[in-house]
């Protein structure tokens, strides 16, 4: 298995466009997970998933954020009208939940928004 | 609400100890974790810390948790220039998931030869 795989790696867009990430988990894994970290800190909660059912979002997640995971496979996080305020790396993480206890999560590598 | 805080600087010379330190404010805190973040790389687990123990060793890494002052300390012995890169404490509730995270910034750890 190669990892949690996200694409783009670097993302430029000028504000007001609309952009979208791509995550791939690592295969077998049920649960998905989409977090932001800015330059400084570390990454915050958005979005969860497990299969393809969105269990829960962050009051973070504005109304221009979407995420999907058609099929419970891979994940898309479209960001529309971007902001300034946008530009974040977008971690994606994998892992196999039951809810029941500790859950291990699998990193990507991310994908570095700047909005100009 | 969660909060997580971490020293922000950690600088030490080859082959000493390092202890990173953590606080955290939410009690029903069920997991406390220490992520490594090196550049350009993904977050990865070092170690986890279930919240009715006391300690956890695991090779150099050993993890202390003070459940009553709601605090969490990794210590890194025999550190190695390989071991600079950013540490972050992180917790989880659980709930419905226990992959929902609260993380600290993060404690920038420089090792010098």
């Amino acid at each position: 298995d190669t990892g949690v795989s996200q694409d783009p790696r670097h993302k430029i867009t000028k504000r007001g466009q609309n952009v979208t990430f791509r995550c791939d988990p690592i295969s077998e894994h049920n649960r998905l997970y989409w977090y932001r970290q800015t330059l400084g800190q570390g990454p915050e909660f958005l979005t969860y998933f497990q299969n393809e059912a969105q269990l829960e979002k962050s009051r973070l997640l504005s109304d221009r954020f979407s995420a999907e995971r058609p099929k419970g496979s891979f994940s898309t996080l479209e960001i529309q009208r971007t902001e300034q305020g946008d530009s974040a790396m977008y971690l994606c993480a994998s892992s196999w939940g039951s809810g029941q206890g500790f859950e291990k999560l699998f990193f990507g590598s991310g994908t570095q928004l700047s909005v100009l | 609400g969660e909060d997580v805080e971490q020293s922000l600087f950690l600088s030490v010379r080859e082959g000493d100890s390092s202890v990173i330190n953590c606080t955290y404010t939410d009690s029903s805190s069920t997991y406390l974790y220490w992520y490594k973040q090196e550049p350009g790389a993904g977050l990865q687990l070092l170690t986890y810390i279930f919240s009715n123990m006391d300690m956890k060793q695991d090779q150099r890494l050993t993890v202390l948790l003070n459940k009553k002052d709601k605090h969490l300390s990794l210590r890194i012995a025999d550190t190695q220039t390989g071991d600079s890169a950013i540490y972050f404490c992180a917790e989880s509730a659980g709930g419905t998931s226990y992959g929902k995270l609260t993380f600290g910034q993060g404690t920038i750890l420089t090792v010098h030869p």
